[in-house]
Parts: structure tokens; sequence; C-alpha cells
């Protein structure tokens, strides 16, 4: 089992720009979950699903979109990328509530 | 506003010693409150407590849920290098700040 998934790993961006952020998890995990970890504020909630077809807003859903249309998939995306956005940003799925995190994707704004 | 506050920030031990790490919550729904242990890179977990499961134990670290008190502590005995990372504390999605742990050799 490969867990939790994230593509890319590094993405360097002009402001303006757009980009989506892949997650995949083969748990088959009904919860899903996009953060944001900013030095010295833990990790922000941005959007997270319940299952297949469905998503909510996190604490911080400004300016990000999100969209599952498989169960073992969850898209993040920016459409106009901006200097605040720069961050590391972790995906996690569960199950009972201990989350199981992917491996981050470090994202510059510039 | 619900919200998650973790103390201290940061600590400094040396090899052996016993650190405790807090956390105290106000969220409008409590179900469980979960420790992670982060590394270099993605956040790994620890315990999940809940009110029927307040105290946890894994080896050298511990748990304790206060319900009343709406907090939590985190205890690891004889501290290791390994040991140096960030603890962080979540209720249900909500996260802390974290503490920064670093144990001197």
């Amino acid at each position: 089992n490969a867990g939790v998934t994230q593509t890319p790993k590094f993405r360097v961006l002009k402001t303006g720009q757009s980009m989506t952020l892949l997650c995949a998890q083969d748990m088959n995990h009904e919860y899903m979950y996009w953060y944001r970890q900013d030095p010295g504020m833990g990790l922000r909630l941005i959007h997270y699903s319940v299952g297949e077809g469905t998503t909510a807003k996190g604490e911080v859903p400004d300016g990000y979109n999100v969209s599952r249309l498989k169960k073992q998939n969850f898209l993040l995306g920016l459409e106009s990328a901006a200097p605040s956005q720069t961050s590391v940003y972790f995906c996690a799925s569960s199950f009972l509530g201990e989350q199981y995190f992917g491996p981050g994707t470090r994202l510059t704004v510039t | 506003e619900d919200k998650v506050v973790q103390s201290p920030l940061s600590l400094v031990v040396h090899e052996g010693d016993t650190v405790t790490l807090n956390c105290s919550y106000e969220v409008t729904n409590f179900r469980s409150l979960l420790w992670y242990k982060q590394e270099k890179k993605a956040p790994t977990f620890l315990f999940m407590l809940t009110s029927s499961g307040i105290e946890k134990k894994s080896g050298r670290l511990s748990s304790i849920l206060d319900k009343k008190e709406l907090s939590s502590i985190l205890n690891i005995t004889a501290t290791q290098t390994g040991d140096s990372a960030i603890y962080l504390c979540a209720v249900d999605m909500r996260f802390g700040a974290g503490t920064r742990l670093t144990v001197k050799p």
C-alpha cells in the first residue's frame, strides 16, 4: 500500500498562475482533507470531503477550490496564485478519526 | 470560534529528562483529541483520546484527556535525541500551533 501520495512535491508559480495539486489514497477512506502549514501556525484546514462527490470549507478556504470526483482522489486548485499562498500543503485521509498524511507539496509563489 | 492552544511553543531538554506538553481546546462539538509527531515531513499519529478512552500509553509516551478542564497532556519519559520533533495536538480537524521539542545529547 502506498498510503497517501501527493503530486507534485515541489512547485514554483508566478503570481496569477493556476495549478492543481493531486492527492491520492489507496486505503478506501471516506474522509479526505487539505491543510496548509506555515511557520509557527501549525496545520490549517483549507477544505475537506466526507465522501465522493462532497466537499466542504475549512478554516482558510479563500483562493482555493477542491473536487472529489473519485473516492480515492482529492484535488486542490489555485485559480490565481498569490504570494500569500506560499506554503507547504498536506493532504490527509481518515476513517475513524486518525488521519494519515501525505508527504507534502512545497509551493512557492513569486 | 473553535481553537486549540498548545504550550510551550518550544522546549529544549537533555537526554533522560521527562517532558510534559500541554494542549487546551475550546470547540463546539468535541469528538476526539489526537496527538501527532512531525519530524522532517508529514505528521505521524501517536494517540487518539475520546470520552471513552481518556488515557493512552505507548512505551515512553503517554497522554491523558481532562474533559472537565478541556485539556490534554502528552508525557515523554527518559527522552532521547530521536524524540526531537514538533508535537501537534488536534481536536477533530483543528490543529494547535505545535510544540517544538529539542532533546540535546
